[in-house]
């Protein structure tokens, strides 16, 4: 069963344009929502994360909208750069047991073109 | 603040043999996680140990195990290797505090097995 569903699989967009990525989630138990890039070669790091007592958290050209009746919530990356390319994952943990784990969605191949 | 350490990057095996990884989490982070990351499956969690007890474990079989040290460093270790195993596997260090569940990467260690 798979917990956090993310699309597109992939995405090209220009530069300079906005790229979106979505995911729902099914576990009404999750309560921190990460995003995570990860170039060729590298481990996973963390962009931004958000958790259901916002609708929305910014961090520079990135922004999380999180829709908590819906079961959803998204990355903008605003002003895409060719270095914004990457592979993106969005992942969902329930912090409030002692059971902690991140439940990733599939990942979301990002190409940026110049 | 050194990141998390993981070694070694590259591992070849043969099918049949054992394997353990290591990894050094971030200093003062006293959970530490292991994924598995492949093409088709992504990323799936495998276990987690915190203050030296595996408090949470995925669904792989029990040729893969782990174990952590009273300095929170950590070791996994899969038996009888198979050809499905060759994987990225990843290791992931959190402070675990009130409110903080932020999970932090290392690079990485690719085991393929042959």
């Amino acid at each position: 069963q798979q917990q956090v569903k993310q699309s597109p699989q992939s995405l090209i967009v220009q530069k300079g344009g906005i790229s979106i990525i979505n995911c729902a989630y099914e576990n009404t138990a999750f309560d921190y929502f990460p995003w995570y890039q990860q170039f060729p070669g590298k481990g996973p790091a963390l962009l931004i994360a958000i958790r259901p007592d916002v609708s929305e958290k910014k961090e520079g050209r990135f922004t999380i909208s999180f829709n908590k009746s819906a079961k959803q919530f998204s990355l903008h990356i605003m002003d895409s750069q060719p270095g914004d390319s990457a592979t993106y994952f969005c992942a969902a943990s329930d912090s409030g047991g002692s059971n902690y784990k991140l439940t990733f969605g599939k990942g979301t191949l990002l190409t940026v073109n110049p | 603040k050194a990141g998390v350490t993981q070694t070694p990057r590259y591992l070849i095996k043969t099918r049949g043999q054992q394997v353990t990884l290591s990894c050094s989490p971030i200093s003062g982070h006293r959970s530490v996680s292991w994924y598995q990351q492949t093409p088709g499956q992504g990323l799936q969690f495998l276990f987690e140990y915190f203050s030296e007890t595996q408090r949470n474990k995925g669904n792989f079989p029990g040729r893969f195990s782990g174990r952590q040290f009273s300095n929170s460093r950590s070791e996994m270790n899969v038996s009888t290797l198979e050809l499905g195993d060759s994987a990225l596997y990843l290791c992931a260090s959190s402070p675990i505090t009130a409110g903080n569940t932020e999970a932090f990467f290392g690079q990485g260690t690719r085991l393929t097995v042959v």
